[in-house]
């Protein structure tokens, strides 16, 4: 089972920031925040990771607690194209099998 | 560069035939990943390669399914006896194998079994 709880939907209106949480209360020291989205009919794309500290690149922003028990993904200007499943997942590293959960439904409105 | 590939993008079949799904990973990955979507769902592992070995087959639902990777780079997963409940969208994804590189999907087959 994924190790991770998701929002099953949201919604965003486009131009504003998108600010996508999830909790992972029983994270382990060495285990890492990785996000991916899925675009309709599309395989998954990889956003972001972390361990512990804030992360960022061109896509988004990633934001963990100091207890990493939760993080939030946040897509600064959304876009309709930004619109997907966001999936939040814990794993030792990115070489190792991921474990999807169900995701957030991300609409992005115009 | 090209990115992962998988062939065919839709497969119909019948109950009972038999199928494989091509994967191409990106040049020089030397792990790969099979998962398996049914609709409405997350991805679901099913078996991951580190070069030409079968590092973990956990996923695996039964013995009618198994994959290859002979030569350490393309992957075919072989279906037999096809079920109704093998129609899914078979997603393919190859890493580096190295730290704590991430996975590149390919678009995946859609195999539907009529």
């Amino acid at each position: 089972d994924a190790k991770t709880t998701q929002p099953p939907s949201m919604d965003c209106a486009e131009g504003r920031a998108a600010n996508l949480p999830c909790n992972h209360s029983t994270i382990s020291g060495n285990e890492y925040v990785y996000w991916y989205r899925q675009i309709h009919s599309q395989g998954p794309q990889y956003i972001i990771h972390g361990l512990k500290n804030n992360e960022t690149n061109e896509m988004a922003s990633l934001i963990i607690t100091e207890d990493r028990k939760s993080s939030t993904l946040i897509l600064p200007h959304a876009t309709l194209r930004d619109t997907a499943v966001y999936y939040c997942i814990v794993s030792y590293s990115g070489n190792t099998p991921l474990v999807f959960g169900k995701g957030t439904r991300l609409s992005v409105i115009a | 560069g090209a990115g992962v590939s998988q062939t065919p993008s839709n497969k119909v079949t019948e109950k009972g035939k038999y199928v494989e799904l091509r994967c191409d990973p990106i040049s020089g990955h030397t792990a790969l990943y099979w998962y398996r979507q049914s609709l409405g769902q997350g991805p679901e592992f099913l078996i991951y390669f580190q070069g030409t070995g079968a590092a973990d087959d956990s996923g695996l639902p039964n013995d009618r399914f198994f994959a290859v990777r002979p030569e350490g780079s393309v992957s075919t997963l072989k279906i037999q006896r096809t079920e109704r409940g093998d129609s899914a969208v078979y997603l393919c994804a190859s890493s580096s194998g190295l730290g704590t590189d991430t996975q590149y999907f390919g678009p995946g087959t859609r195999l539907t079994v009529l």
